[in-house]
């Protein structure tokens, strides 16, 4: 079974360009979830979809960030424009019926000069 | 700002040894969980413990929870270099509850 899958892997910007971030979650699962992770810190929840509909995105700073999952499948996040602080790395993480336990993906290492 | 804090933050210990972690947090919890994160990966989850549940085992993982004292401790026994990571405990998000991840124990295991 395929893990989560993300893409791209590393990500060198400017400040303020647009920059997409793209997760495909495990087959099946409907929750899926982005975090941003700082440097030596753990990940902030940035926002929750169940199937397509955002559930949670207190955390999500909407004035630069959007993130959509039109068909309840995978996921797009857009920081437009990036900030210097902007740079972390982002985690994309899904889980299935219950949704005690969250698999993640490998991470979209973002740096932005 | 992250409503668990994990101690030590870092952790140097030899190869066969125990490694202790601790977290603190300051909700309640239904269930309280451990995740792994290898330089550079993903996270992985290790072990669950309901609120309900004192202590857990996994192979060479331990468990304790303590919701009077809202505390959790993992005990990685007999120590590999493998185990190098930094471990995490969390909450689930889909519970209401805002724990979510705590800071994090970056453990490195000397061979």
């Amino acid at each position: 079974e395929a893990g989560v899958v993300q893409s791209p892997r590393y990500k060198i910007i400017e400040k303020k360009q647009p920059v997409a971030f793209w997760c495909n979650p495990i087959s099946g699962h409907n929750t899926l979830y982005w975090y941003r992770q700082n440097l030596g810190q753990g990940p902030e929840l940035l926002i929750r979809y169940e199937n397509e509909e955002a559930v949670d995105d207190s955390q999500l700073p909407k004035d630069r960030f959007s993130a959509e999952r039109l068909k309840g499948v995978d996921s797009t996040l857009k920081i437009q424009p990036a900030e210097l602080g902007d740079s972390a790395v982002y985690l994309c993480a899904s889980s299935g019926q219950g949704g005690e336990t969250q698999y993640f993906g490998p991470g979209t290492r973002l740096l932005v000069l | 700002s992250q409503q668990g804090e994990e101690d030590p933050q870092a952790l140097s210990i030899q190869e066969g040894e125990n490694a202790t972690m601790n977290c603190s947090y300051k909700t309640s919890i239904n269930n309280l969980q451990w995740y792994r994160q290898n330089s550079g990966r993903g996270l992985v989850h290790l072990i669950l413990i309901r609120s309900n549940e004192r202590e857990k085992h996994s192979g060479r993982l331990r468990v304790t929870l303590d919701t009077s004292k809202k505390s959790s401790s993992l005990l990685i026994t007999a120590s590999r270099a493998a185990d190098t990571a930094s471990y995490f405990c969390a909450t689930p998000p889909n519970t209401g509850n805002q724990f979510y991840f705590g800071t994090g124990t970056s453990l490195t295991v000397i061979p």
